[in-house]
């Protein structure tokens, strides 16, 4: 079975850093391009960040560039995601995703870590 | 960047009845469009990519459609368990989301 699990979550003040970790299961992720996507409290999905299979290529949203640090351990088969300079507008649930067939679109999410970021 | 621009926002609607959710992009491209449906505290699910694709385990109740800037979703025959917010997103290069469509019970 195909599990997807993030950690690293919390509150954090403003300027602060958070590293998230996806762990995954029941496939290997060297095989595949990996994205974090965020929501908000009450608002729609924003994809984040994503990651080539072996890690090659990253891409960032114009909101995060600079600031986040996607990156991924393949013999861990663990994905990361390095915020720094974290403001209160990252607050959100953060999922990690796996991308289809080379395609940005998401069929395994994780559960989502929520950071909160505030005073 | 492409802009996804979903409607209704949201919607009230029957048990049985047949609905249609729009998603209109800012530019055309071909076909490289998702649907996802997301219940309160769960991560979104996949239903179908590449406008039609069925993904594995979905009701063929749900179909998708269109081509170039107007794409829309159809629950032919609404079930309880698809009370839900659907999710369009854009594929054809910085992946973009629509800003959701609530699916309400009437």
């Amino acid at each position: 079975e195909v599990q997807l699990v993030e950690s690293g979550g919390g509150l954090v003040q403003p300027g602060g850093s958070l590293r998230l970790s996806c762990a995954a299961s029941g496939f290997t992720i060297n095989n595949y391009w990996m994205h974090w996507v965020r929501q908000a409290p009450g608002k729609g999905l924003v994809w984040v960040s994503r990651i080539k299979s072996d890690g090659s290529v990253t891409d960032y949203a114009d909101s995060v560039k600079g600031r986040f640090t996607i990156s991924r351990d393949n013999p861990k088969n663990t994905l990361y995601l390095q915020m720094n300079s974290l403001r209160v507008e990252d607050t959100a649930v953060y999922y990690c995703a796996r991308g289809v067939g080379g395609y940005s679109v998401f069929d395994y999410w994780g559960q989502g870590a929520l950071v909160t970021v505030s005073s | 960047d492409i802009q996804m621009t979903q409607s209704p926002s949201s919607l009230s609607a029957s048990v049985g009845d047949r609905v249609t959710i729009t998603c209109r992009a800012s530019q055309g491209f071909s076909n490289s469009l998702a649907w996802y449906q997301q219940k309160p505290g769960k991560a979104p699910k996949l239903l179908f990519y590449g406008a039609s694709r069925l993904e594995s385990g979905v009701p063929s109740r749900f179909s998708g459609s269109g081509s170039g800037t107007d794409y829309t979703l159809t629950i032919s025959s609404l079930q309880p368990e698809d009370f839900a917010t659907y999710y369009c997103q854009s594929f054809y290069s910085t992946p973009t989301f629509g800003q959701g469509t609530k699916v309400e019970i009437k």
